[in-house]
């Protein structure tokens, strides 16, 4: 069964470091998002991409953040300058493909470490 | 805004049926969605129910919609211990690009 996949699991970062983490969604979908769960709280929308540019971001994704589907397969994340509060949990998921079920598929995270 | 809340635990014995319970706020939800996470792992999609629908019935699970009280519940049957895990329910936000809404999570503890 196809799924989404991310890299790498976990990434520890020096605070004020850029990072960039990698997913590769389901082949043949159509939508991309990116998710953050901090650590015992709520997972978040952070942003969603279709036909190559960002369609819509929340609160959280500010001029720090950059998405790009930088080839036919790899849907990146960046975080320009890492601070404290951006240890989390990110997760890559996917979705829709035409005649398929309107449902969304999260690959496994990486966990993301600001120290 | 848009919110869903849940009860953030649960636990029952091996072999009992498992309720969990959802609330949502918005009603231009077209979808909602169930998801497992187990422990140190990604979101796993369950099940989904759309907003037409009461019933979904699928092996051991069974999705209950209320759509006039904004409810949504996720029963399952003959709960056992590898259903420990952490269920999140989620709702499409209605007016965006298929955005998801996530409850806190109900931790469900499976007893032998």
């Amino acid at each position: 069964e196809p799924e989404v996949t991310q890299t790498p699991s976990h990434q520890v970062t020096q605070m004020g470091q850029e990072v960039i983490l990698r997913c590769v969604p389901i082949s043949n979908h159509l939508y991309f998002y990116w998710y953050r769960q901090i650590l015992g709280q709520k997972v978040e929308f952070l942003v969603s991409f279709y036909n190559n540019e960002i369609s819509e971001k929340s609160e959280i994704f500010d001029d720090q953040f950059s998405v790009e589907r930088p080839d036919g397969s790899n849907f990146t994340l960046k975080i320009r300058s890492t601070k404290l509060e951006d240890s989390a949990m990110y997760f890559c998921a996917s979705r829709w493909a035409p005649g398929e079920a309107d449902t969304q598929y999260f690959g496994p995270g990486t966990r993301l470490t600001v120290l | 805004g848009e919110d869903v809340e849940q009860s953030l635990f649960l636990s029952v014995r091996e072999g009992d049926s498992s309720v969990i319970n959802c609330t949502y706020t918005d009603s231009s939800s077209t979808y909602l969605y169930w998801y497992k996470q187990e422990p140190g792992a990604g979101l796993q999609l369950l099940t989904y129910i759309f907003s037409n629908m009461d019933m979904k019935q699928d092996q051991r699970l069974t999705v209950l919609l209320n759509k006039k009280d904004k409810h949504l519940s996720l029963r399952i049957a003959d709960t056992q211990t590898g259903d420990s895990a952490i269920y999140f329910c989620a709702e499409r936000d209605g007016g965006s690009q298929g955005n998801l809404i996530f409850g806190k999570g109900t931790k469900l503890s499976v007893k032998p």
